[in-house]
């Protein structure tokens, strides 16, 4: 299977935008996920198909795509989205993850 | 609501065994396919394995394959891992999730996970 390369982490202050960038050779023919775990809980899918945001999912959370790369953007970040983000892919060999970002509110 | 139980994990020493159950309700467990992911203790997210609708098709991540066997039994609505010659690198959180068709999500659901602790 092939690799996702995340940065470990970004930093933002309540307000700003975060924006988390995902890379893979894939990428361009494969859809991406995003996930927010925050500690001691269960990821939760805040992104799928590249661009769409599941139910229940606040509007400041968008997704984007260009080429070999996948974008989430948190746009006025609050306190309570500090958390480790994932990005996800999926191929015929099965899913990878990329290796997550930690996202601090400053 | 759909719920994803996992239980099963505990300690055990290197070379040993140990299978995982993920018990599913608030659906129809038959029409979906499933996966484990597991997560070392401040590491990121693993696939390890994917299961179809059916049972009919099986994938493995290398790091497991050969050592863990993924199963199902729909009448019981359960999902199961068997993991075997366990490895001290093994120790994780294995999460149990489902996939959610319409967002052709692999993982849209989980479970809250079970803890495995490989250890002498």
């Amino acid at each position: 299977s092939y690799e996702l390369t995340q940065p470990p982490s970004v930093s933002v202050s309540p307000g700003q935008t975060a924006r988390i960038t995902c890379s893979g050779d894939a990428l361009p023919n494969q859809y991406a996920y995003w996930y927010q775990q925050q500690p001691g809980q269960a990821p939760v899918l805040v992104i799928y198909k590249d661009t769409e945001r599941p139910s229940g999912i606040p509007e400041r959370f968008s997704g984007s795509s260009s080429g070999t790369t996948v974008t989430l953007t948190i746009s006025g970040v609050q306190a309570e989205d500090e958390a480790d983000y994932y990005c996800q892919s999926t191929d015929s060999n099965g899913t990878v993850f990329g290796g997550g970002t930690k996202l601090t509110v400053l | 609501e759909v719920q994803l139980v996992e239980s099963g994990g505990g300690l055990v020493q290197p070379g040993g065994s140990l299978r995982l159950s993920c018990a599913a309700s608030g659906f129809t467990f038959s029409n979906y396919k499933m996966n484990w992911v597991r997560q070392a203790p401040g590491k990121g997210l693993e696939w390890i394995s994917y299961i179809s609708s059916s049972g009919a098709t099986i994938l493995y991540a290398d790091s497991v394959k050969g050592r863990f066997t993924i199963s199902r039994d729909n009448a019981k609505d359960s999902l199961y891992l068997q993991m075997n010659s366990l490895r001290v690198e093994d120790t994780a959180i294995y999460y149990c999730a489902r996939e959610r068709p319409k967002y052709r999500s692999p993982t849209a659901y989980w479970g809250q996970g079970t803890l495995v602790t490989v250890s002498s």
